[in-house]
């Protein structure tokens, strides 16, 4: 079975600009979880979707958003680049919602995002 | 929000030692996770954890929960080169909708 996939792997863009990061879970997982990662903040929780419904948001700017598709898929966009927008963003995904005691998270490789 | 703290945040040991990577909180977590994460990837799982106080081993690895829900650690018995990486502890929050990670610790195993 596939992994999560993420595209692109990296992307460098300019302040001000504007970008659209793709995730693909694993087959059959309906549940997809967003994640910034820093040297500094560590792991921090963008937003999660399931079913296309986003269930929860962590405590990030609204330039910062996503949505999920029917067939799962996800997609964030980050709009007005800052520079300290700079991170590994991380997509999850999982078989069943955050609530369930059993909830595991398989995480794809990520996406190097730099603004200059 | 519930939190995680995580410690050690750097462990630097030779290889054949034997190491203990805590994660601690005030908070009951539904479940814990284990991850390691090699740099320029994303964070593989290890291991989940549901009941409290359940011990759970992976080759070399022996995960446990603390009996409260509200503790674990991981210990990793004569240490190889190839464990080196960052190591994460993620919690399922109670009454919440999402994990809550730890800041993380960075193993270096040298040979």
């Amino acid at each position: 079975k596939a992994g999560v996939t993420q595209t692109p792997r990296y992307l460098i863009k300019t302040r001000g600009q504007q970008v659209t990061l793709s995730c693909s879970p694993i087959s059959g997982h309906r549940s997809v979880s967003w994640y910034q990662q820093t040297p500094g903040q560590g792991l921090q929780f963008l937003f999660e979707y399931f079913s296309e419904t986003q269930r929860n948001k962590g405590n990030f700017p609204g330039r910062f958003s996503g949505r999920q598709f029917s067939n799962s898929r996800s997609e964030m966009n980050v709009s007005t680049l800052e520079l300290g927008d700079s991170a590994l963003y991380l997509c999850a995904s999982s078989l069943k919602p955050p609530t369930s005691g059993s909830y595991e998270q398989y995480f794809g490789p990520g996406t190097r995002l730099t603004v200059t | 929000t519930q939190l995680l703290e995580q410690s050690p945040q750097f462990l630097s040991i030779q290889e054949g030692e034997n190491l203990t990577v805590y994660c601690n909180s005030s908070s009951v977590f539904s479940s814990l996770q284990w991850y390691r994460q090699e740099p320029g990837e994303g964070p593989v799982l290890l291991v989940t954890v549901v009941t409290g106080g359940e011990v759970k081993k992976l080759k070399r690895l022996t995960f446990q929960f603390g009996d409260a829900r509200k503790d674990s650690s991981l210990h990793i018995t004569a240490a190889q080169p190839g464990d080196t990486g960052l190591y994460l502890c993620a919690g399922g929050e109670e009454y919440g909708n999402k994990l809550v990670f730890g800041a993380g610790t960075i193993l270096r195993v040298k040979s």
